[in-house]
């Protein structure tokens, strides 16, 4: 059964740079005809996708947060990798990962990782 | 950006009664939609995908209908553990993905 759990800090401050890491078992990053994004939703929100990779590594953004966001892909830790610069309070959210078929819905969720921003 | 509405935003509905929750898309997404379910402190929880497809393991009360701007999820008899936030999402013009703002379904 795949399993994907996110980790990294839980705290960042304002205008540093959010890094989180999703680990990815019980299955192959490298399966192809899967995507891996992250999600988040802020305290008492709804949801927002932030953006999408390939196990090939193409990426696709958020236009929203695009200019500030960056995902990565390390098929051999099985991981994939969320970086958001410049945070502001905004920024404070659980950020999820999840898989999607190429049809674009999330079966496969991360539990969730709540990170804060704040000085 | 498609965009995508949610009614109610609220729906207080008795155990073992239907509840119907309504999703707008801002233009035709066609059959590409799902719908999740969301619990206090958990990740979200996929019922529906391609507007009416139930996800591995879902119920047969969670049911899903329509295509082009118009959705509809049903729940034919709410259980106990029926009580969520439901979102529906877009995917048919990514990127981005777009959810709804959500319908909190709620014991009445």
């Amino acid at each position: 059964q795949l399993q994907l759990q996110e980790s990294g800090p839980g705290l960042v401050k304002p205008s540093e740079t959010l890094s989180l890491t999703c680990t990815v078992s019980g299955g192959s990053i490298s399966s192809s005809s899967y995507y891996w994004g992250w999600i988040r939703q802020p305290p008492g929100k709804g949801l927002e996708w932030i953006g999408s990779i390939y196990y090939s590594g193409s990426t696709y953004y958020n236009p929203s947060l695009k200019s500030r966001v960056t995902i990565s892909v390390d098929t051999s830790k099985n991981q994939f990798s969320l970086k958001l610069s410049s945070v502001t309070a905004a920024d404070t959210a659980v950020y999820y990962c999840a898989r999607h078929a190429p049809r674009g819905d999330y079966a496969d969720w991360g539990q969730g990782t709540l990170v804060t921003v704040s000085s | 950006e498609i965009v995508m509405t949610q009614s109610p935003a609220t729906l207080s509905v008795s155990p073992g009664e239907r509840a119907t929750l309504s999703c707008r898309a801002s233009q035709s997404v066609s059959s590409n939609l799902a719908w999740y379910q969301q619990k206090p402190g958990q990740a979200p929880r996929l019922l529906i995908y391609g507007a009416s497809t139930r996800a591995t393991g879902i119920p047969a009360r969670f049911s899903g209908s329509g295509s082009g701007t118009e959705f509809t999820l049903t729940i034919s008899s709410l259980q106990s553990e029926d009580f969520a936030v439901y979102y529906c999402q877009q995917y048919n013009n990514w990127p981005p993905h777009t959810f709804g703002p959500g319908t909190k379904v709620d014991i009445k």
